[in-house]
Protein backbone atom coordinates (compact mmCIF):
# COMPACT_ATOMS: atom_id res chain seq x y z
CA UNK A 1 0.00 0.00 0.00
CA UNK A 2 1.20 3.32 -0.95
CA UNK A 3 2.19 5.52 2.11
CA UNK A 4 2.65 9.16 3.15
CA UNK A 5 5.64 10.99 4.92
CA UNK A 6 5.03 13.66 7.11
CA UNK A 7 7.14 15.79 9.52
CA UNK A 8 6.62 15.05 12.60
CA UNK A 9 5.85 18.89 14.01
CA UNK A 10 5.79 22.70 12.73
CA UNK A 11 5.31 25.93 14.20
CA UNK A 12 3.52 28.75 12.64
CA UNK A 13 2.34 32.14 13.88
CA UNK A 14 -0.84 33.52 14.25
CA UNK A 15 -1.93 35.19 11.45
CA UNK A 16 0.69 34.03 8.80
CA UNK A 17 -0.07 31.09 5.73
CA UNK A 18 1.39 27.58 6.88
CA UNK A 19 2.08 25.41 4.25
CA UNK A 20 2.59 21.00 5.83
CA UNK A 21 3.71 19.16 3.07
CA UNK A 22 3.43 15.30 2.45
CA UNK A 23 5.61 13.14 0.56
CA UNK A 24 3.98 10.31 -1.09
CA UNK A 25 6.36 8.95 -3.37
CA UNK A 26 4.44 5.46 -4.76
CA UNK A 27 1.00 7.09 -4.75
CA UNK A 28 -1.05 5.10 -7.63
CA UNK A 29 -3.07 6.78 -10.20
CA UNK A 30 -6.67 6.01 -8.75
CA UNK A 31 -5.13 7.45 -5.43
CA UNK A 32 -6.90 10.52 -4.04
CA UNK A 33 -5.02 12.54 -1.69
CA UNK A 34 -7.03 13.03 1.84
CA UNK A 35 -6.39 15.51 4.82
CA UNK A 36 -7.61 15.64 7.92
CA UNK A 37 -7.01 16.83 11.28
CA UNK A 38 -7.71 15.90 14.79
CA UNK A 39 -7.51 17.88 18.12
CA UNK A 40 -6.61 16.51 21.37
CA UNK A 41 -9.70 13.68 22.66
CA UNK A 42 -11.76 14.14 19.21
CA UNK A 43 -12.28 12.03 15.95
CA UNK A 44 -10.35 13.22 13.01
CA UNK A 45 -12.35 15.84 10.93
CA UNK A 46 -11.98 16.23 7.13
CA UNK A 47 -10.43 19.17 5.46
CA UNK A 48 -9.77 18.63 1.67
CA UNK A 49 -9.19 15.86 -0.74
CA UNK A 50 -7.69 15.86 -4.27
CA UNK A 51 -6.97 13.98 -7.59
CA UNK A 52 -4.66 15.76 -9.53
CA UNK A 53 -5.66 19.48 -9.38
CA UNK A 54 -5.29 21.80 -7.01
CA UNK A 55 -8.47 22.43 -4.63
CA UNK A 56 -9.64 25.02 -2.49
CA UNK A 57 -12.38 24.85 0.22
CA UNK A 58 -13.49 27.53 3.12
CA UNK A 59 -11.09 25.63 5.54
CA UNK A 60 -7.77 25.31 3.29
CA UNK A 61 -6.32 24.66 -0.32
CA UNK A 62 -4.60 21.64 -1.30
CA UNK A 63 -1.72 21.88 -4.06
CA UNK A 64 -0.81 19.02 -5.82
CA UNK A 65 2.73 18.42 -7.46
CA UNK A 66 2.45 17.84 -11.03
CA UNK A 67 3.96 14.15 -10.58
CA UNK A 68 1.45 13.36 -7.24
CA UNK A 69 4.56 12.67 -5.44
CA UNK A 70 4.09 15.42 -3.28
CA UNK A 71 0.89 17.57 -1.78
CA UNK A 72 0.76 20.52 0.48
CA UNK A 73 -1.86 21.39 2.59
CA UNK A 74 -2.10 25.70 2.81
CA UNK A 75 -3.59 27.06 5.81
CA UNK A 76 -4.00 30.48 4.71
CA UNK A 77 -4.45 32.37 8.09
CA UNK A 78 -3.23 30.17 10.56
CA UNK A 79 -5.38 30.47 14.10
CA UNK A 80 -5.05 29.07 17.45
CA UNK A 81 -7.81 26.68 16.59
CA UNK A 82 -5.77 25.63 13.46
CA UNK A 83 -3.49 23.75 16.40
CA UNK A 84 -4.32 20.08 15.69
CA UNK A 85 -2.23 16.73 13.98
CA UNK A 86 -2.82 16.86 10.27
CA UNK A 87 -3.18 13.90 8.69
CA UNK A 88 -2.37 13.40 5.09
CA UNK A 89 -3.81 9.92 3.81
CA UNK A 90 -4.01 7.94 0.33
CA UNK A 91 -7.76 6.81 -0.46
CA UNK A 92 -6.21 3.71 -2.07
CA UNK A 93 -4.07 2.72 0.87
CA UNK A 94 -6.52 1.49 2.74
CA UNK A 95 -7.10 5.00 4.54
CA UNK A 96 -4.26 3.92 6.55
CA UNK A 97 -3.52 7.02 8.45
CA UNK A 98 0.26 7.85 10.05
CA UNK A 99 1.27 10.44 13.11
CA UNK A 100 0.88 13.31 11.07
CA UNK A 101 2.35 16.38 11.52
CA UNK A 102 1.64 18.47 15.35
CA UNK A 103 1.12 22.22 14.12
CA UNK A 104 1.65 24.59 17.03
CA UNK A 105 0.14 28.42 16.41
CA UNK A 106 1.58 30.67 18.33
CA UNK A 107 0.47 34.23 18.87
CA UNK B 1 -27.64 16.43 7.45
CA UNK B 2 -25.71 13.24 8.45
CA UNK B 3 -24.80 12.84 11.87
CA UNK B 4 -22.67 9.76 13.32
CA UNK B 5 -23.43 8.73 17.40
CA UNK B 6 -21.04 7.01 19.13
CA UNK B 7 -20.96 5.67 22.80
CA UNK B 8 -19.81 5.45 25.62
CA UNK B 9 -17.13 8.25 25.58
CA UNK B 10 -14.97 6.80 28.23
CA UNK B 11 -14.64 3.29 29.42
CA UNK B 12 -12.64 1.24 32.31
CA UNK B 13 -12.92 -2.19 32.13
CA UNK B 14 -11.30 -4.33 33.89
CA UNK B 15 -8.63 -7.43 31.70
CA UNK B 16 -10.91 -9.93 31.06
CA UNK B 17 -14.07 -8.74 30.59
CA UNK B 18 -16.13 -8.28 27.93
CA UNK B 19 -16.43 -5.05 25.07
CA UNK B 20 -19.02 -3.53 23.16
CA UNK B 21 -19.25 0.01 21.64
CA UNK B 22 -21.83 1.06 19.69
CA UNK B 23 -21.92 3.28 16.87
CA UNK B 24 -24.91 4.74 14.38
CA UNK B 25 -25.27 6.67 11.50
CA UNK B 26 -27.95 9.38 10.75
CA UNK B 27 -29.11 11.10 7.70
CA UNK B 28 -27.65 8.28 5.15
CA UNK B 29 -28.43 4.93 3.25
CA UNK B 30 -25.71 2.29 2.91
CA UNK B 31 -22.89 3.76 4.58
CA UNK B 32 -19.60 2.23 4.20
CA UNK B 33 -18.64 2.22 8.00
CA UNK B 34 -15.15 1.91 9.86
CA UNK B 35 -13.62 1.04 13.37
CA UNK B 36 -10.19 2.47 14.04
CA UNK B 37 -8.41 2.54 17.33
CA UNK B 38 -6.00 5.31 18.22
CA UNK B 39 -2.83 4.08 20.99
CA UNK B 40 -1.54 6.75 22.94
CA UNK B 41 0.84 8.75 20.54
CA UNK B 42 0.28 6.57 17.27
CA UNK B 43 -1.69 7.05 14.12
CA UNK B 44 -5.09 5.55 13.62
CA UNK B 45 -5.49 1.78 12.78
CA UNK B 46 -7.91 0.90 10.83
CA UNK B 47 -9.68 -2.52 12.20
CA UNK B 48 -12.25 -3.32 10.38
CA UNK B 49 -14.06 -1.89 7.59
CA UNK B 50 -17.81 -2.97 6.38
CA UNK B 51 -19.35 -2.01 2.84
CA UNK B 52 -23.37 -3.47 4.04
CA UNK B 53 -24.77 -5.65 6.22
CA UNK B 54 -22.89 -8.54 7.52
CA UNK B 55 -20.12 -7.77 5.30
CA UNK B 56 -17.18 -7.10 8.02
CA UNK B 57 -13.54 -7.07 6.88
CA UNK B 58 -10.66 -7.13 8.95
CA UNK B 59 -7.59 -5.62 8.63
CA UNK B 60 -5.13 -6.86 11.78
CA UNK B 61 -5.82 -9.91 13.77
CA UNK B 62 -6.86 -8.99 17.01
CA UNK B 63 -9.55 -10.74 19.90
CA UNK B 64 -11.57 -7.83 18.43
CA UNK B 65 -14.51 -8.58 16.62
CA UNK B 66 -17.57 -6.36 14.81
CA UNK B 67 -20.58 -6.65 13.55
CA UNK B 68 -23.26 -4.51 11.35
CA UNK B 69 -26.63 -6.14 12.13
CA UNK B 70 -28.17 -2.87 10.55
CA UNK B 71 -27.78 -0.43 7.92
CA UNK B 72 -26.36 2.44 9.99
CA UNK B 73 -25.27 0.32 13.24
CA UNK B 74 -21.62 -1.18 13.80
CA UNK B 75 -21.07 -2.73 16.70
CA UNK B 76 -17.17 -3.40 18.26
CA UNK B 77 -16.67 -6.48 20.49
CA UNK B 78 -14.42 -8.11 22.53
CA UNK B 79 -15.57 -11.38 24.74
CA UNK B 80 -11.91 -10.98 26.84
CA UNK B 81 -10.25 -7.88 26.84
CA UNK B 82 -6.74 -7.41 27.20
CA UNK B 83 -4.29 -4.78 28.42
CA UNK B 84 -3.01 -3.99 25.23
CA UNK B 85 -6.85 -3.45 23.78
CA UNK B 86 -6.67 0.23 25.38
CA UNK B 87 -6.71 3.11 23.18
CA UNK B 88 -8.82 5.69 21.75
CA UNK B 89 -11.54 3.90 19.66
CA UNK B 90 -13.03 5.78 16.63
CA UNK B 91 -16.36 4.70 14.18
CA UNK B 92 -16.31 6.53 10.86
CA UNK B 93 -18.58 6.32 7.61
CA UNK B 94 -18.20 7.32 4.34
CA UNK B 95 -20.32 7.25 1.20
CA UNK B 96 -20.16 5.63 -2.14
CA UNK B 97 -17.43 3.30 -2.57
CA UNK B 98 -14.93 2.18 0.18
CA UNK B 99 -11.84 4.53 -0.02
CA UNK B 100 -12.40 6.20 -3.50
CA UNK B 101 -13.39 9.81 -3.63
CA UNK B 102 -15.74 9.65 -0.29
CA UNK B 103 -14.05 11.30 2.84
CA UNK B 104 -14.29 9.79 6.12
CA UNK B 105 -16.59 11.36 8.65
CA UNK B 106 -15.58 9.99 12.45
CA UNK B 107 -17.19 10.16 16.03
CA UNK B 108 -16.32 11.83 18.64
CA UNK B 109 -14.41 8.26 19.62
CA UNK B 110 -14.82 6.12 23.05
CA UNK B 111 -11.33 6.03 25.50
CA UNK B 112 -11.28 2.77 26.77
CA UNK B 113 -9.26 1.68 29.61
CA UNK B 114 -8.60 -1.80 30.77
CA UNK B 115 -7.16 -2.31 33.73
Amino acid sequence: DAKTTQPNSMESNEEEPVHLPCNHSTISGTDYIHWYRQLPSQGPEYVIHGLTSNVNNRMASLAIAEDRKSSTLILHRATLRDAAVYYCILSYSKLTFGTGTRLQVTL
Amino acid sequence: SQTIHQWPATLVQPVGSPLSLECTVEGTSNPNLYWYRQAAGRGLQLLFYSVGIGQISSEVPQNLSASRPQDRQFILSSKKLLLSDSGFYLCAWSAGAYSYNSPLHFGNGTRLTVT
